[in-house]
């Protein structure tokens, strides 16, 4: 496994503004992906960060909205850009430690709450 | 497009119970299936299944895959207070589709 840690943990934005969350990891990896989880609702796939190139985003989430840095092999930013209430969620980073397993690791998430 | 259905959505029993959680799923590119357990905000990874019939075991918990009926199950025996979490299936490839949970509720 990995140790994951995500910064902030929580935080409470107004609308229109930008909030840019943090994942570390304590060892490279190759894949990392962020989630989001609205109330009540599963984890859907936002994007796979890729080391080194534009991250590739699902269906339904675009670039703009949700920018992605990924630097190096143990750190990725996700921004939720022009905050509105329907962006309130849980953000998770995950990684995939080893492609021969296909294992995923969360992070402990960014609770995001937009007024 | 990818669908993964988990069966009940909640349910309620008493400690002590033994309580079985159902994912069937239908994905374009299956190399594993996963379970995971939420109780905050993180999932915590409880088991990756790729094999038909081989049971995996860690505890109280037991899982099985059955890939030629597209389904697994997750089972829990001698369920504690500490089992309440919601239980999540996830189906995929690197990309993971995820049902909608389980929410189990253990009573003292």
């Amino acid at each position: 496994s990995a140790v994951i840690s995500q910064k902030p943990s929580r935080d409470i934005c107004q609308r229109g503004t930008s909030l840019t969350i943090q994942c570390q990891v304590d060892s490279q990896v190759t894949m990392m992906f962020w989630y989001r989880q609205q109330p009540g609702q599963s984890l859907t796939l936002i994007a796979t960060a890729n080391q080194g190139s534009e991250a590739t985003y699902e269906s339904g989430f675009v670039i703009d909205k949700f920018p992605i840095s990924r630097p190096n092999l143990t750190f990725s930013t996700l921004t939720v850009s022009n905050m509105s209430p329907e962006d309130s969620s849980i953000y998770l980073c995950s990684v995939e430690t080893d492609r021969a397993y296909n294992e995923q690791f969360f992070g402990p998430g960014t609770r995001l709450t937009v007024l | 497009e990818d669908k993964v259905v988990q069966s009940p959505l909640s349910l309620v029993v008493h400690e002590g119970d033994t309580v079985t959680l159902n994912c069937s799923y239908e994905v374009t590119n299956f190399r594993s299936l996963l379970w995971y357990k939420q109780e905050k905000k993180a999932p915590t990874f409880l088991f990756m299944l790729t094999s038909s019939g081989i049971e995996k075991k860690s505890g109280r918990l037991s899982s099985i895959l059955d890939k030629k009926e597209l389904f697994s199950i997750l089972n829990i025996t001698a369920t504690q207070t500490g089992d309440s979490a919601v239980y999540l299936c996830a189906v995929g490839d690197y990309k993971l589709s995820f049902g909608a949970g389980t929410t189990v509720t253990v009573r003292a």
